[in-house]
């Protein structure tokens, strides 16, 4: 089945603690991101990747870290996490770097919480 | 501030009847929208789409509107069925830039919850 899995699903942890999401898809696509969702601010981009070693900054990339060594993992680093990382996490994939927002798939999402 | 806003946090409808939510978006250059579905625990799947050419497009019950010199979007749902109750979100990406198909930015979503 096609599909973009992350790891973990929900996360509690404490501030400075370093964590790292992972993401995979199996779908051999060039395109990752990392995107959050906040209240009333919808999807937010953090960080984006258009293949492997190519990694850039999204919107909100303050705090991330991010690093591409193969085509389908895509781990979300959070050095010093802090309470404003609070937040539900979402890893997406697309087939074609220079495609259109409809081919994005998207991970079920990662709940972290920092306290 | 916000480029991209869905002013209706909420929305409620009965089965049957047609469900209405808007967008609007303050950026000329936006090219391409596009609206999200998401249920509760899962990813935002993709719903349906138009390009800056076009003022409609169609895809079963669901029909997108673009209107450029309003910087608005709409997306109709009809019938509505329960099975549509969810977050809809819609996203812009702008025109041209070699990542510009994927730079989506995304309105604050809209809950709709459509009544048996």
């Amino acid at each position: 089945e096609a599909q973009v899995t992350q790891n973990p699903r929900y996360l509690i942890t404490v501030t400075g603690k370093k964590l790292t999401v992972t993401c995979s898809q199996n779908m051999n696509h060039e395109y990752m991101s990392w995107y959050r969702q906040d209240p009333g601010l919808g999807l937010r981009q953090i960080y984006y990747s258009m293949n492997v070693e190519v990694t850039d900054k999204g919107d909100v990339p303050e705090g991330y870290k991010v690093s591409r060594k193969e085509k389908r993992n895509f781990p979300l680093i959070l050095e010093s996490p802090s309470p404003n990382q609070t937040s539900l996490y979402f890893c997406a994939s697309s087939l074609w770097a220079r495609g259109q927002g409809d081919t994005q798939y998207f991970g079920p999402g990662t709940r972290l919480t920092v306290l | 501030d916000q480029q991209v806003k869905q002013n209706s946090p909420s929305l409620s409808v009965q089965e049957g009847r047609i469900s209405i939510l808007n967008c609007d978006y303050t950026n000329s250059m936006f090219d391409y929208f596009l609206w999200y579905k998401k249920y509760p625990a899962e990813g935002p799947t993709f719903l349906i789409s138009i390009s800056s050419i076009k003022d409609k497009n169609e895809d079963g019950r669901f029909t997108v509107f673009l209107n450029k010199s309003a910087k608005h979007l709409s997306l109709h749902i009809v019938p509505s069925q329960p099975g549509d109750s969810a977050v809809y979100f819609c996203a812009v990406a702008p025109r041209g830039g070699r990542n510009a198909g994927n730079m989506l930015t995304f309105g604050g979503g809209t809950r709709l919850m459509v009544k048996p």
